[in-house]
C-alpha cells in the first residue's frame, strides 16, 4: 500500500539557517509528490509538486525539493530560513486507485520552529 | 475570490447529536474531499467526490455521510457523534483527478463532541 513518512516530528532551526525536511515514500510507479504547508489556524498551502522530468523542482517562498527514486525521497530544502516560515509541513503521495482517479495520502507532517 | 468556504469554524456537539458541515466552492472544480487532521496523524481522508452525484469512501468513512447535489457543495454529515469524532475537519478541492492538480484547501472546522 501506499505510504508517506516524515521521520521528524518537530524540527527546531536558527533564522538564516538552512532546513531540509525528510519526506520518504512508498508507491509502485511512479509517484506524484507534493509539498504542502500549514500556518496555525489556517488550511494547507501548496508549496511545490513533482510529477515527472526534472527531479529539482522549485516552489513558493524560496522552497526547493528534490525526487530521488533511488531513495524512495522527496525532501524538502530551503538555503535560508526566516521566522515566517515557522509552520507544518505535510509531504504527500498521490495513489491511484487503479482508474484515472486517485486521492492524496499525507505524512504526518513536521512542525518547524524558528529561532530567532 | 472565496476559494473553498467551510461553515461553521467551530461546533461542539453532545455524544448522539446530528450536524453537517459545509464546504462550498467557487472555482468550478470537479473534485472535492474531506479530510479529518488529529495531532500526530496527518490527514486522512473521509470521503471524495469526483463530480455532482458521484461519491466514495476514503480511508476513515465509518460514522460520516456524503452527497454531491452540484459541484459547488459538498456536506459532510455526522448522523451520532461520538467523541472519536473530535478533531478539525478540512474540505478541498481541486480542478483534476485528485492527484494531479493542487488541492485548494478551507481553514477547517474545528468539532468537539462531548
Amino acid at each position: 500500500a501506499q505510504s508517506v513518512t516524515q521521520p521528524d516530528i518537530h524540527i527546531t532551526v536558527s533564522e538564516g539557517a538552512s532546513l531540509e525536511l525528510r519526506c520518504n515514500y512508498s508507491y509502485g510507479a511512479t509517484p506524484y509528490l507534493f509539498w504542502y504547508v500549514q500556518s496555525p489556524g489556517q488550511g494547507l498551502q501548496l508549496l511545490l509538486k513533482y510529477f515527472s522530468g526534472d527531479t529539482l523542482v522549485q516552489g513558493i517562498k524560496g522552497f526547493e525539493a528534490e525526487f530521488k527514486r533511488s531513495q524512495s525521497s522527496f525532501n524538502l530544502r530551503k538555503p535560508s530560513v526566516h521566522w515566517s516560515d515557522a509552520a507544518e509541513y505535510f509531504c504527500a503521495v498521490g495513489a491511484t486507485n487503479g482508474g484515472s482517479q486517485g486521492n492524496l495520502i499525507f505524512g504526518k507532517g513536521t512542525k518547524l520552529s524558528v529561532k530567532p | 475570490n472565496a476559494g473553498v468556504t467551510q461553515t461553521p469554524k467551530f461546533q461542539v456537539l453532545k455524544t448522539g447529536q446530528s450536524m453537517t458541515l459545509q464546504c462550498a466552492q467557487d472555482m468550478n472544480h470537479e473534485y472535492m474531499s474531506w479530510y479529518r487532521q488529529d495531532p500526530g496523524m496527518g490527514l486522512r481522508l473521509i470521503h471524495y467526490s469526483v463530480g455532482a452525484g458521484i461519491t466514495d469512501q476514503g480511508e476513515v468513512p465509518n460514522g460520516y455521510n456524503v452527497s454531491r447535489s452540484t459541484t459547488e457543495d459538498f456536506p459532510l454529515r455526522l448522523l451520532s457523534a461520538a467523541p472519536s469524532q473530535t478533531s478539525v475537519y478540512f474540505c478541498a478541492s481541486s480542478s483534476g483527478t485528485g492527484i494531479n492538480s493542487p488541492l485548494h484547501f478551507g481553514n477547517g472546522t474545528r468539532l468537539t463532541v462531548t
